[in-house]
C-alpha cells in the first residue's frame, strides 16, 4: 500500500495562500493521488484528484513533482470556512482496497 | 442528485443489541464502501462492493459485523452483538469506475454510532 504522510495540522490566516504537502514515496506507477476536505460531522468531500504535474480547477491546485513522491495541495486565498481536515490519497484502480487515509491534515484559519 | 444517503444519522444503543446501518448509493455508481472513522484510527476502509458484489471484507474487524448489497441502490452494514467498542461514526462512499483513477469517493454524512 502507497502510505502516505501529512503535517498533523496547519494554521494560517484569512486571504492567505496555504500550501498542503502529502509525501508518498513507494507511490506505484499506475497510482492517482485524491484529496479530500471534512467538515465536522460530515463525510469527505473530494476536492482535487491528478496525476503528474499540475492540475487546477475552481477550488484548488495540486503540483505533482516529476517523481511523483510527494504532492502539494494549493489553497488560494483561503477563508474561515476552509478549516477543516484535508486527506491525501493515493490509490490505483486496480485495487480499492489501496484507498487508505492517512491521518489528514488539521486546517485552521485565523481572522 | 440527492447524493449517497445513510441512515439513521444518529444511533444510540446497548450493548449486545443489534445494530442495523443503510445506505443508497448514488444511482449509477457501482462501487460502494463502507469506512469507519474514530479519533484513535481515523478513516478504516471495512468493506465494498462492486456490481453489489462484496470484493473485499478485509477490514471488517470481528464476525460480529456483516454487510450485504441485495442491488445496486441499497447496502446495509449490521452489527450483531454491538460493543461499546464499536462506537464510531460510520461512512458510505460510492463511485463508478476504476476507482482512483477517474472516480473520486462521494461520502454520505455518515451514521454515528454509540454503543452504550
Amino acid at each position: 500500500l502507497a502510505k502516505t504522510t501529512q503535517p498533523i495540522s496547519m494554521d494560517s490566516y484569512e486571504g492567505q495562500e496555504v500550501n498542503i504537502t502529502c509525501s508518498h514515496n513507494n507511490i506505484a506507477t499506475n497510482d492517482y493521488i485524491t484529496w479530500y476536505q471534512q467538515f465536522p460531522s460530515q463525510g469527505p468531500r473530494f476536492i482535487i484528484q491528478g496525476y503528474k504535474t499540475k492540475v487546477t480547477n475552481e477550488v484548488a491546485s495540486l503540483f505533482i513533482p516529476a517523481d511523483r513522491k510527494s504532492s502539494t495541495l494549493s489553497l488560494p486565498r483561503v477563508s474561515l470556512s476552509d478549516t477543516a481536515v484535508y486527506y491525501c490519497l493515493v490509490g490505483a484502480g486496480g485495487s480499492a482496497r489501496q484507498l487508505t487515509f492517512g491521518s489528514g491534515t488539521q486546517l485552521t484559519v485565523l481572522p | 442528485d440527492a447524493g449517497v444517503i445513510q441512515s439513521p444519522r444518529h444511533e444510540v444503543t446497548e450493548m449486545g443489541q443489534e445494530v442495523t446501518l443503510r445506505c443508497k448509493p448514488i444511482s449509477g455508481h457501482d462501487y460502494l464502501f463502507w469506512y469507519r472513522q474514530t479519533m484513535m484510527r481515523g478513516l478504516e476502509l471495512l468493506i465494498y462492493f462492486n456490481n453489489n458484489v462484496p470484493i473485499d471484507d478485509s477490514g471488517m474487524p470481528e464476525d460480529r459485523f456483516s454487510a450485504k448489497m441485495p442491488n445496486a441502490s441499497f447496502s446495509t452494514l449490521k452489527i450483531q452483538p454491538s460493543e461499546p467498542r464499536d462506537s464510531a461514526v460510520y461512512f458510505c462512499a460510492s463511485s463508478w469506475g476504476a476507482t482512483g483513477t477517474n472516480s473520486p469517493l462521494h461520502f454520505g454524512n455518515g451514521t454515528r454510532l454509540t454503543v452504550t
